[in-house]
């Protein structure tokens, strides 16, 4: 079963504008971290922002926010005064408990290509 | 600078031929994943690891093998590549805090024909 859903494979929005982009995730562990990375179209993976499943308060970054919803599992990302640099996939990723090793796995949405337009 | 450096970038063989990507980090980091990016399916987890001989298998292991014997390294080695093995791979490391974001290679372009 999927375990991060990312429901929209592109948006598009007007610079300047502020951007939510949806992540919905399950897991039955009491402790996870949730991550948003962008990946612009050189091709490297850059981290964003990062929530704790005990944070009580949203996690902020300058123009990041994370919008999490324990109750209803979404952690979604917003994007204010979106830039043409903004332009990239943006990934929603979980880590959730842990494996045989003692470690920790990590679980990718499929992603969601965000296009500002100028 | 603080980086994961993978090698190669790009890579073109033939099914069969063995083939080993290298991964090195120069951040002291516990913690060493690494993960394939295919269309539509977003990054998917093949192998991960605590520590030094500590690894554990993700989501998508099969075909796949590692080993960490020092703690700044974590190859992984494609025994017979396969087809379906072309992807773009990404090394990826973090501290042992639980908190911390994993710190991304720059990526190898693997294609087997």
């Amino acid at each position: 079963a999927q375990k991060i859903t990312q429901t929209q494979p592109g948006m598009f929005v007007q610079e300047k504008e502020a951007v939510t982009l949806d992540c919905t995730y399950d897991t039955s562990d009491q402790s996870y971290g949730l991550f948003w990375y962008k990946q612009p179209s050189s091709g490297e993976m850059i981290f964003l922002i990062y929530q704790g499943s005990y944070d009580e308060q949203n996690a902020t970054e300058g123009r990041y926010s994370l919008n999490f919803q324990k109750a209803r599992k979404s952690a979604n990302l917003v994007i204010s005064a979106s830039q043409l640099g903004d332009s990239a996939m943006y990934f929603c990723a979980m880590r959730e408990g842990i494996g045989t090793s003692g470690t920790y796995k990590y679980i990718f949405g499929t992603g969601t290509r965000l296009k500002v337009l100028a | 600078e603080a980086q994961v450096t993978q090698n190669p970038r790009y890579l073109i063989t033939v099914t069969g031929k063995k083939l080993t990507v290298t991964c090195s980090q120069n951040m002291n980091h516990e913690y060493m994943s690494w993960y394939r990016q295919d269309p539509g399916l977003g990054l998917r987890q093949i192998y991960y690891s605590m520590n030094v001989e500590v690894t554990d298998k993700g989501d998508v292991p099969e075909g796949y093998k590692v080993s960490r014997k020092e703690k700044r390294n974590f190859p992984l080695i494609l025994e017979s590549p396969s087809p379906n093995q072309t992807s773009l791979y990404f090394c990826a490391s973090r501290t042992g805090r639980t908190n911390s974001p994993l710190h991304f290679g720059n990526g190898t372009r693997l294609t087997v024909t």
